[in-house]
């Protein structure tokens, strides 16, 4: 069973609100990855980290989108300014490393209103 | 391009039967292939994973079969029961990034 804490379970917010999720990765894993899942049921991979360093991160996530995991802190993941398409559940995984499993957990479900 | 797609998109069995559900990929440096299976209202969970170096995977009543060839692999559950109801999830990674690449889902509904 999956370790990976996140918080809040459930956001609403208004067009143009910050919307702000936590999570903290399953002790031990270095490796943090936060994707998005539509109603639809497609994934996104939006921005991964190993420890505090960002590895690889879509261009989506780099406008509106900002992310961090800081040591000794939860990771999170806001979007600054929502809009109603990013209605959506964010689940964030960890992991050992680039070729282990992935571990999520239980997401974030938003509503941009 | 879609670098992952399953088939079929929903796919009902009666219990006992043998649910085989499909995933092929584009890209040839994927090599990693987790099924995940998720639930209404919760997150992905790993069922079961395979790299290239095997053609075959087995964990109780579910195997994955892979060919790499074809870049096709399979996922069969054997003896089906109603609790294996969800949405199984196929996905492929490189191992360097790790990032994850999903298909968009097979609805398996098991009748009792």
């Amino acid at each position: 069973n999956s370790k990976v804490i996140q918080t809040p379970r459930y956001l609403v917010k208004g067009q143009g609100q910050k919307a702000k999720m936590r999570c903290i990765p399953e002790k031990g894993h270095p490796v943090v990855f936060w994707y998005q899942q539509n109603k639809n049921n497609e994934f996104k991979f939006l921005i991964n980290f190993q420890n505090q360093e960002v590895l690889q991160q879509i261009d989506m996530t780099e406008k509106r989108f900002s992310a961090e995991c800081p040591s000794n802190s939860p990771c999170s993941l806001e979007i600054q300014s929502s809009e109603a398409g990013d209605s959506a559940l964010y689940l964030c995984a960890s992991s050992l490393g680039g070729q282990d499993t992935q571990y999520f957990g239980p997401g974030t479900r938003l509503l941009v209103l | 391009q879609q670098q992952v797609r399953q088939s079929p998109q929903s796919l009902t069995v009666w219990e006992g039967e043998t649910a085989i559900l499909n995933c092929s990929y584009e890209d040839s440096t994927f090599d990693y292939f987790p099924w995940y299976w998720q639930f209404p209202r919760e997150s992905p969970a790993l069922l079961i994973a395979i790299r290239p170096v095997s053609n075959k995977k087995e964990d109780g009543r579910f195997t994955i079969f892979f060919n790499k060839r074809e870049k096709k692999l399979s996922l069969h559950i054997t003896d089906s029961q109603p609790g294996d109801s969800a949405t199984y999830f196929c996905a492929a990674s490189v191992t360097n990034t790790g990032k994850l690449t999903f298909g968009d889902g097979t609805v398996l509904t098991v009748k009792p």
